[in-house]
């Protein structure tokens, strides 16, 4: 069974800071990896969407990389603004997309 | 619309009713998802509609839980003899491709389901 983990659960950076987002996963048989925002109350926004076979995606701001063979994915956030505060969550699709938990990020100006 | 939506936004009910969530996703989209989001957990997979296939009902909780995508275009998520641990969001998704590959899913705002 597919698990996926987020680190850290939440997150508290001052503006213009850059930042890294973790996520893992246990089984690497996967056809994509997607990062998510989700802001309170409202349905979750796809930010960059990862396929099996490349390593990274870049999207302004942000930069998401895939490293198949070790489980694990990054979200670089690039100087943080206070509109960038939600939850982030990591989701891989095998047989069907699995999310972890999420990362709450807050971005105080 | 441009985007997946749901109905209602929010939906309180009373222990023992039952309940219909409702999901248009976008125009075109053959694959259609139904996921659900509870307090202090991550989101979990419910249901998932691709063409005129089968559906893979493998995260359905229970048989109190049923879904139907009619035409292939609208779908409804209902479910019976509503408990209080079945208070959540309920997120719909849909997909323009067959194929994981290449393809978001795209998803909706979300129905926020209160059991008293």
């Amino acid at each position: 069974k597919q698990e996926v983990t987020q680190i850290p659960a939440a997150l508290s950076v001052p503006e213009g800071e850059n930042l890294v987002l973790n996520c893992s996963f246990t089984d690497s048989a996967i056809y994509n990896l997607q990062w998510f925002r989700q802001d309170p109350g409202k349905g979750l926004t796809s930010l960059l969407l990862i396929q099996s076979s490349q390593r990274e995606q870049t999207s302004g701001r942000l930069n998401a990389s895939l490293d198949k063979s070790s489980g694990r994915s990054t979200l670089y956030i690039a100087a943080s603004q206070p509109g960038d505060s939600a939850t982030y969550l990591c989701a891989v699709e095998g047989s069907r997309l699995t999310f972890g938990e999420g990362t709450q990020l807050t971005v105080n100006p | 619309g441009a985007g997946v939506s749901q109905s209602p936004s929010n939906k309180v009910t009373e222990k023992g009713k039952d309940v219909e969530l409702r999901c248009d996703p976008i125009s075109g989209h053959t694959a259609l998802y139904w996921y659900r989001q509870s307090l202090g957990q991550g989101l979990e997979f419910l249901i998932y509609f691709q063409g005129n296939s089968a559906p893979d009902k493998s995260g359905l909780p229970s048989d109190r839980f049923s879904a139907e995508r009619t035409g292939g275009s609208v779908s409804t998520l209902t479910i019976q003899r509503t408990q209080q641990e079945d208070s959540a969001v309920y997120l719909c998704a849909s997909r323009g491709g067959t194929s994981p590959l290449y393809n978001e899913q795209f998803f909706g705002p979300g129905t926020r389901l209160t059991v008293l």
